[in-house]
């Protein structure tokens, strides 16, 4: 199993473009998540999925989209990049019940993004 | 609200000299525990896991117990390696919040010399 895959590992945009990070998992996990590490930072939800075709909003949303239009893939959207949005973007998806507290997160390698 | 508290970083040590990595939370309810190792250049993999009071979790000579008294979840380690050098979050999870998100510390990194 390959785990959690994302590309690009790097990018540079400049401001106002816009680009996608893809986040692809093949164990079958139902929720999927992405996260933001700001330097010196823990790492921030912006979005998350628990199933193909919903999707909800983390800590933050703002200047993102994201869709789940299949169990394995969890794309992010930037639209309009901004300088606050530098930053490296973790993907992660877990087998999670809801039943419980207890929810093993699977992290990919991660996207190292700036924006000039 | 949930949080999680760690030590401040960086901490040097030499290699063989014992680890410790101060971890407390804040936490609604019951939550579980973790310690996450983000070695350079890497993503986040989980290091070791609590779920309940008085748990000990252990992986690669690491251990951290779940102290529900003290709110606590320090992470240990007898004698450091220089492949031990890394950033180490401690982070936890909550039942019905924003799908089990992980609650994270702001991360400690570990710089250990031969």
């Amino acid at each position: 199993n390959a785990g959690v895959t994302q590309t690009p590992k790097f990018r540079i945009l400049k401001i106002g473009q816009s680009m996608t990070l893809q986040c692809t998992q093949d164990m079958n996990h139902n929720y999927m998540y992405w996260y933001r590490q700001d330097p010196g930072m823990g790492l921030k939800l912006i979005y998350y999925s628990v199933g193909a075709g919903i999707t909800d909003k983390g800590e933050v949303p703002n200047g993102y989209n994201v869709s789940r239009s299949t169990t394995e893939d969890f794309p992010l959207r930037l639209e309009l990049a901004a300088p606050s949005q530098t930053s490296v973007y973790f993907c992660a998806s877990s087998y999670y019940t809801g039943t419980s507290s207890y929810n093993e997160q699977f992290f990919g390698p991660g996207t190292r993004l700036t924006v000039l | 609200g949930n949080s999680v508290t760690q030590m401040e970083g960086p901490v040097t040590l030499s290699e063989e000299a014992f680890l410790t990595i101060n971890c407390t939370y804040t936490a609604t309810g019951y939550p579980s525990l973790f310690w996450y190792v983000q070695y350079p250049g890497e993503g986040l993999q989980l290091l070791l896991k609590a779920t309940k009071a008085d748990d000990k979790g252990s992986n690669k000579g690491f251990e951290a117990t779940y102290r529900k008294e003290t709110t606590s979840f320090h992470l240990e380690k007898g004698s450091v390696q220089v492949s031990d050098s890394a950033v180490y979050f401690c982070a936890l999870s909550v039942i019905y919040n924003q799908g089990g998100k992980l609650i994270f510390g702001q991360g400690t990194e570990l710089s250990v010399k031969p």
